[in-house]
């Protein structure tokens, strides 16, 4: 079975840390993606990531950033927190197009 | 182009049926299901591609029609496990892309 992880499934920060958000797949996908999901809203892609070091934004990626070093990990950065960017994350890896994407469980992120 | 899902939400007694509508303002290469317990990640249901071809669940139907670009989920008979929220997913680009853009939602409720 596919798995991905997330470091955390609940975190609260301050207004201005630099937050960092984890994500581990297990299956050599080589694309994986970023989400932010809003009640009402549904799931909004913020980063995707198509191989190492390679990325791509989605349509909110204004106050994030990304990093993969390795295919199996890709990280979300938040230089500094503001409290909008109270949400829940999901991570998601696939592999090919069109393919199904696997999410991980999320991190409820809380920023006061 | 955010695909817009009727109903918003829906509510059934177990054993009844239910249809939940994706439509998009472009043109679809494919349509891409995925259904949400609460508190629990997205889990995929199916892909359907332009000329017919289906891939995923073997007890949840599905229909695509390229011409209207809308695509069509058919809940028959259903069952309490089936409570969730119903998502559909487009490409983000003409062709097919790995990125999606995901509608907002429509929360199916069964009841005994």
């Amino acid at each position: 079975d596919v798995k991905v992880t997330q470091s955390s499934r609940y975190l609260v920060k301050r207004t201005g840390e630099k937050v960092f958000l984890e994500c581990v797949q297990d299956m050599d996908h080589e694309n994986m993606f970023w989400y932010r999901q809003d009640p009402g809203l549904g799931l909004r892609l913020i980063y995707f990531s198509y191989d190492v070091k390679m990325k791509e934004k989605g349509d909110i990626p204004e106050g994030y950033s990304v990093s993969r070093e390795k295919k199996e990990r890709f990280s979300l950065i938040l230089e500094s927190a503001s409290t909008n960017q109270t949400s829940m994350y999901l991570c998601a890896s696939s592999s090919g197009t069109p393919s199904e994407q696997y999410f991980g469980p999320g991190t409820r992120l809380t920023v006061t | 182009q955010q695909p817009v899902q009727s109903p918003q939400a829906v509510i059934l007694r177990e054993g009844e049926d239910a249809v939940i509508n994706c439509s998009s303002s472009k043109a679809l290469y494919s349509v891409h299901w995925y259904r949400q317990k609460h508190g629990e990640a997205p889990v995929f249901l199916m892909i359907l591609l332009k000329g017919g071809e289906q891939k995923g669940h073997d007890k949840i139907s599905a229909s695509f029609n390229e011409k209207k670009q809308q695509s069509s989920l058919y809940l028959t008979a259903s069952q309490l496990s089936y409570s969730g929220t119903y998502f559909c997913g487009t490409p983000s680009s003409q062709g097919g892309s790995e990125k999606l853009v995901f509608g907002k939602g429509t929360k199916l409720t069964v009841n005994p």
